[in-house]
């Protein structure tokens, strides 16, 4: 056990709908990162939130986003979904905004039809 | 951030050392070499970490090359649960506030540990 939450563990949606994932970092970090992994595209970084604040961007879609809140916990929104949209989501945190030790969460699967 | 190649697929015998090579000749003098592991879909997991010199915890043992272009992953008696895709990222250790510090995962490789 990592320390890190998500939630749901499993979510389906139809296409066009949209859904908001939630992760809870480890007690004491306040770096958050969310990462995609799809059959074909592995696994890829989305974004990275500091203590609240935006910190890095990967291949995030500009109809995805997300945020940190005061409590540390992050939201991933993921609107208009796509079939395409269909994969893993995992939120890993660490403690230091350059952490290259990040913690996993066990993922979101989710399932877009 | 540096690439790295790792072969596709590694086997082990059960209580073996399991050995995961790694190159990653475009390596800079302030890049360290990461290793993680993911376990059939699960999140991935920290392994280890190094900058130059070898390492060693709990779980498992770096050896980094002396001219740095080179690593191996040790995992010294294999069980069953060590079978998983292994992942070896070069990046940016970072000790200021800019740039990003995301991991940018590869493709691995899978170790089949077999009984």
């Amino acid at each position: 056990d990592s320390g890190v939450t998500q939630t749901p563990k499993h979510l389906i949606t139809a296409t066009g709908q949209r859904v908001t994932l939630r992760c809870s970092p480890r007690s004491g970090d306040l770096s958050v990162y969310w990462y995609q992994q799809s059959l074909d595209q592995g696994l890829q970084f989305l974004i990275q939130y500091y203590n609240g604040e935006e910190r890095a961007k990967g291949n995030i879609l500009e109809r995805f986003s997300a945020q940190q809140f005061p409590d540390l916990h992050s939201e991933l929104n993921l609107s208009s979904l796509e079939l395409g949209d269909s994969a893993l989501y995992f939120c890993a945190s660490s403690v230091l905004q350059t952490g290259g030790e990040q913690f996993f969460g066990p993922g979101t699967r989710l399932t877009v039809l | 951030d540096a690439k790295t190649t790792q072969p596709p697929s590694m086997d082990c015998a059960e209580g073996r050392a399991a050995n995961l090579p790694c190159n990653h000749s475009t390596i800079s003098g302030n890049e360290y070499v990461y290793w993680y592991r993911q376990i059939h879909s699960q999140g991935p997991q920290y392994i280890i970490h190094g900058l130059k010199n070898n390492e060693t915890n709990e779980m498992a043992s770096l050896i980094i090359t002396e001219d740095r272009k080179s690593s191996t992953l040790i995992l010294p008696h294999a069980t069953l649960r060590d079978t998983a895709v292994y992942y070896c990222i070069v990046r940016v250790k970072g000790d200021s506030g800019a740039g990003s510090y995301q991991l940018t995962f590869g493709k691995g490789t899978k170790l089949s540990v077999i009984p």
